[in-house]
């Protein structure tokens, strides 16, 4: 089975730009996380969705980020405009009712803002 | 953000040995998990504990539920080259799905 899916898995842009990644859940889950990963702050849960709908947020770091989930298999995580300081790995996770605290993570976008 | 104690912070081991790990936290979970991280890749999940004093193998591996639900134990017996990674733990509080993770044990196996 196919497991999560995360394109790109590295993205160099500068700063001010538009970034977007993506993720494809496992099919049939129906939660979807959005995680970042920093040497100094370790794994971080952004934002998540059950059923396409945003759940929590608060680990949004602030209005440059915003996240949409259209269908049960698509999920983006948009910064814009990207600063330095957003350099980081981004997760994507899924999980699937009623085992849905057990969450299956992607291989990561590796993102480089200079 | 938030981070739980996990110890040791690092190991070196010899193939064959027994490792074990740990995490604490000062608050109560719901949920622990255990995770295996290799260089460039995501987090792989290894085991899943949801009840005080509940003990899960998955292979070579297990891992146990603290009695005061503040705590976790991981164990490998007869560690292989392959074992090394960062592992990780991560607590659930009741009522979220936001798991706080562990500090994270770089596993080093010499053959």
């Amino acid at each position: 089975d196919a497991g999560v899916i995360q394109s790109p898995r590295h993205e160099v842009t500068e700063m001010g730009q538009e970034v977007t990644l993506r993720c494809k859940p496992i099919s049939g889950h129906d939660y979807l996380f959005w995680y970042r990963q920093t040497m100094m702050r370790g794994l971080e849960l952004l934002i998540y969705f059950n059923n396409n709908v945003p759940i929590d947020d608060s680990g949004m770091p602030e209005d440059r980020f915003s996240a949409k989930m259209p269908n049960a298999s698509f999920s983006t995580l948009k910064i814009q405009p990207s600063e330095p300081r957003d350099s980081a790995v981004y997760f994507c996770a899924s999980s699937q009712t009623p085992r849905s605290y057990e969450q299956y993570f992607g291989p990561g976008t590796r993102l480089t803002v200079t | 953000g938030q981070q739980l104690n996990q110890s040791p912070q690092s190991m070196f081991i010899q193939e064959g040995e027994d490792v074990s790990m740990n995490c604490t936290s000062s608050s109560i979970f719901n949920t622990w998990l255990w995770y295996k991280q290799d260089p460039g890749e995501g987090p792989v999940l290894l085991i899943a504990l949801y009840k005080a004093g509940e003990l899960t193998s998955n292979g070579r591996l297990t891992a146990q539920f603290g009695i005061t639900r503040k705590d976790s134990f991981l164990n490998i017996s007869a560690s292989i080259p392959s074992d090394v990674g960062i592992y990780f733990c991560a607590g659930r509080p009741s009522g979220t799905y936001k798991y706080i993770f562990g500090t994270g044990t770089r596993l080093k196996v010499l053959a």
